[in-house]
Order: C-alpha cells, then sequence, then structure tokens
C-alpha cells in the first residue's frame, strides 16, 4: 500500500525561485492536507481541501498556494521561495474528521 | 476553540521505567483525541485514538491513553519503556467544529537511557 507519497524528498531553493510540491494518495479521502514542521513548533496548517476543487486556507497560509484539480492529489506551490520558507512539509489525508489521518514521509525544503 | 497542551518538550526516561507523556486539551463538544509518534526523517504514524466509547485506549507497541473527561485529559503511558520508543510524540484533538481541521499539540521527545 502506498498510502499517501509526497515529491520530491529534498529540494533546496533559492530566494526567489517558485516550485510545487506533490502530495498523493491512494486511499480514496476526501480531506487532504498541508503541514509545515518547524523545530519546537509542532506541525502548523497551512492549507487543506475538503473535496476536489476545494481549498482553504490554514493556520500559516501566507506566501503558498494549493490546488485540488484531482480527488487524489493536492498541490502546495510556492510562488516566490523565502528563506522563513525553509521547513519539513508533509501532507496528510483522512476520510474523517473522527479518523486518524495519513501522512506522507515530508519533503525537507532548503531556501538559501 | 480546540486546542492541545503538552506539558513537556523533552522527557527522559530509563529503559524499562514507566513513559508517562501529557496532553491536555479543550474543546467545546465532545472531541477526538489521538497520540501520533514520529520517528526521526519520517512521517507521523498513528499510535492510538479515542472517538467514543471505553475511555482506556489501547495503540501499538504497548502503549495506552486514558480519556478524562473532567480533567480533559489524555495522557499517554507505558508500563515499560524500550530503546525502540525514542521518537516524537504528538497529541491531538479534532471535534468538527474547526472546518474539519486537526489541532496538534507542539510534541514531547522522548528518550531513552540505557
Amino acid at each position: 500500500n502506498a498510502g499517501v507519497t509526497q515529491t520530491p524528498k529534498f529540494r533546496v531553493l533559492k530566494t526567489g525561485q517558485s516550485m510545487t510540491l506533490l502530495c498523493a494518495q491512494d486511499m480514496n479521502h476526501e480531506y487532504m492536507y498541508w503541514y509545515r514542521q518547524d523545530p519546537g513548533m509542532g506541525l502548523r496548517l497551512i492549507h487543506y481541501s475538503v473535496g476536489e476543487g476545494t481549498t482553504a486556507k490554514g493556520e500559516v497560509p501566507d506566501g503558498y498556494n494549493v490546488s485540488r484539480l484531482k480527488k487524489q492529489n493536492f498541490l502546495l506551490g510556492l510562488e516566490s521561495a523565502a528563506p522563513s520558507q525553509t521547513s519539513v512539509y508533509f501532507c496528510a489525508s483522512t476520510s474523517s474528521v473522527n479518523q486518524p489521518q495519513h501522512f506522507g514521509d515530508g519533503t525537507r525544503l532548503s531556501i538559501l | 476553540a480546540q486546542s492541545v497542551t503538552q506539558l513537556g518538550s523533552h522527557v527522559s526516561v530509563s529503559e524499562g521505567a514507566l513513559v508517562l507523556l501529557r496532553c491536555n486539551y479543550s474543546s467545546s463538544v465532545p472531541p477526538y483525541l489521538f497520540w501520533y509518534v514520529q520517528y526521526p526523517n519520517q512521517g507521523l504514524q498513528l499510535l492510538l485514538k479515542y472517538t467514543t466509547g471505553a475511555t482506556l485506549v489501547k495503540g501499538i507497541n504497548g502503549f495506552e491513553a486514558e480519556f478524562k473527561k473532567s480533567e480533559t485529559s489524555f495522557h499517554l503511558t507505558k508500563p515499560s519503556a524500550h530503546m525502540s520508543d525514542a521518537a516524537e510524540y504528538f497529541c491531538a484533538v479534532s471535534d468538527g467544529t474547526g472546518g474539519f481541521k486537526t489541532i496538534f499539540g507542539a510534541g514531547t521527545r522522548l528518550f531513552v537511557k540505557a
């Protein structure tokens, strides 16, 4: 079972560059989430989606955009990368809020 | 609004000792509660969950947690620590009122000494 797959696993960008992180899940989950994890700050929600074609802002959405054109995919975009966006990014999915979230292994992103 | 507080960013125990990781939550309605574990360079994995029913919940790897409504707590315990338990642990709460979101605590890193 693949579960939640994130690509790429590692990336180094220069300030001002753009990139897209891809999340794919094969569990037919409605809800998908993007988090960032920084030391001592736990997980912070960037954006989330409650179904195909829908997106909503989380706790720290500035500087990021998302799209959910297909139910199984949730894309996170950085239009103009900044050093403050250096972090580990996790994607997660679930079928319902009373069910646990399934996480990918993360994307480690460094902005120089 | 939902919130989660994990007491202690770091906990150190000796191998074979009791593990106790504390979690307190706030929620305006009956919550759904979760504990996740994160090993280095991996994503979070579910340890156990409480939704309804029995307040003592058993999870994987010998962990268990008790939902105490009067104390708004969901502490994680394991009778005897093993070296392989060294990891970061996250408590999380959702109750459906946060727009389908789950709120995670800041995490507690568990160290196990030989």
